[in-house]
């Protein structure tokens, strides 16, 4: 079974500060997408940042840039200069290139930055 | 408009009625999903579509029917509504191409009383 796994139920940093936000998963394919997205009270969800698997090197965009170890099958996801705006609920979630093609979705963690 | 909208976006219905939660997507993605949120769990999936005339089971299917005989169209179907039903309902689409990436509509509200 295709898993994502987020120990963090809710955290929190001051703003201007930076936090790791941290997700396992588990499947048994080799090509597959990570991927983070935030979730605002609006309750849109927007993707934050996507990784491909066959690829090393991990992915920036602007202040948000994740970990991804292949390996260990984990994927944390580092916001710096944390910002108001950066408060929502945080999901992350991936999607195998063939196989059952499901798109799963961890249970998310609630951050908040303080002022 | 370009884009994935979910109709209604709040819908309150009585035990038991039957209720359908439309969504349509206008980039003619292949892929198509259904998923709710509660408190708690997350994003879970209720069922996803391939392409046309081709849908499968997520993780909590139970109590729910979908179709998709349009690429567009991927309406979800409460059978018999109960109360454990209540919850947000999100639809997403997403192309298999290029960055995978997948787009979600607004959500719908639904509360089954």
């Amino acid at each position: 079974a295709q898993t994502v796994t987020q120990s963090q139920p809710e955290m929190s940093v001051q703003e201007a500060e930076t936090v790791t936000l941290s997700c396992t998963y588990d499947t048994s394919e080799n090509n597959y997408y990570l991927f983070w997205y935030k979730q605002p009270p609006s309750r849109q969800m927007i993707l934050v940042i996507r990784q491909e698997a066959y690829k090393q090197q991990n992915a920036t965009e602007n202040r948000f840039s994740v970990n991804f170890q292949k390996a260990a099958k984990s994927f944390s996801l580092k916001i710096s200069d944390s910002q108001l705006g950066d408060t929502a609920m945080y999901f992350c979630a991936f999607i195998t290139q063939g196989g059952s093609e499901k798109l799963v979705f961890g249970k998310g963690t609630k951050l908040t930055v303080n002022p | 408009d370009a884009g994935i909208t979910q109709s209604p976006r709040y819908k309150i219905t009585e035990t038991g009625r039957q209720v359908t939660l439309m969504c349509h997507q206008t980039w003619s993605h292949s892929y198509m999903f259904w998923y709710r949120q509660d408190l708690g769990h997350g994003l879970r999936l209720i069922y996803y579509s391939a392409a046309a005339d081709i849908t499968d089971k997520g993780e909590v299917p139970d109590g729910y029917v979908v179709s998709r005989s349009k690429t567009e169209n991927f309406p979800l179907t409460l059978e018999s509504a109960t109360r454990s039903q209540t919850s947000v309902y999100f639809c997403a689409s997403s192309e298999r191409r290029g960055r995978n990436e997948a787009f979600f509509g607004q959500g719908t509200r639904l509360t089954v009383v």
